[in-house]
């Protein structure tokens, strides 16, 4: 069974310090989400990708976050500086495209779990 | 008030017990509501889907959902140790291309006893 691949799993950086994390969809998926989700919260969004295009990212703090998925497949979020605040699970998800009177269903990946010290 | 209201527990049962889950949402351009669940550490999963008020059935889990009260429920029968996890409900707002956003309650965290 296809899944969304994300690395690394957990990661443990300084406050300062810049960070990224990986995304690989289930392959043909042309919708691909990023999420936080803080520990004992429900996983927001920050930023939703159709094919390479950013569809919205109106929830991503742009001041140090930034996201990219240059050839429509893979997709990378970066944090720089990162800030105690920072602290949560990454998880990305995907989705493939919808007909006209359809729509389908989301996938996450494992996550990655960040923390800032 | 957060547009997804959800009872996040800890909610503990025997073995075999009923469960019932429940979520409030504020929103009413919401069009799919679905029910995840996520074990310690992992992603979360799809558990159950659906776009419109009734029942939906799928094994021992059943969705219900409300659209005139606002108001979504998941069943578990015969509840298992290896139901123990938090539940999720999330709500989906169309966002084009087939695509949606979804708005997720804080979830419920479920422990089975065996």
């Amino acid at each position: 069974e296809a899944e969304v691949a994300q690395s690394p799993r957990y990661k443990i950086t300084e406050k300062s310090q810049a960070v990224a994390f990986w995304c690989d969809p289930i392959s043909g998926h042309a919708t691909l989400y990023w999420y936080r989700q803080i520990l004992g919260q429900g996983p927001e969004l920050l930023v939703q990708f159709q094919d390479e295009s950013v569809v919205d990212d109106s929830q991503l703090p742009k001041d140090r976050f930034s996201a990219e998925r240059l050839k429509g497949v893979d997709s990378t979020l970066k944090i720089q500086p990162a800030e105690l605040g920072d602290s949560a699970m990454y998880l990305c998800a995907s989705s493939s495209p919808g007909g006209a009177t359809t729509t389908t269903k989301q996938y996450f990946g494992p996550g990655t779990r960040l923390t800032v010290t | 008030q957060k547009e997804v209201e959800q009872d996040p527990g800890p909610l503990s049962v025997p073995e075999g017990a009923i469960v019932s889950l429940n979520c409030t949402y504020s929103n009413s351009a919401f069009q799919y509501f679905m029910w995840y669940r996520q074990y310690s550490r992992k992603g979360p999963e799809l558990l159950m889907y659906t776009y419109s008020s009734g029942n939906k059935e799928d094994g021992r889990f059943t969705a219900q959902v409300d659209k005139s009260s606002k108001y979504i429920s998941l069943f578990i029968r015969d509840s298992q140790p290896s139901d123990s996890a938090t539940y999720l409900c999330a709500m989906g707002l169309n966002s084009g291309a087939g695509s949606y956003q979804l708005t997720f309650g804080k979830g419920t965290k479920l422990s089975v006893i065996p």
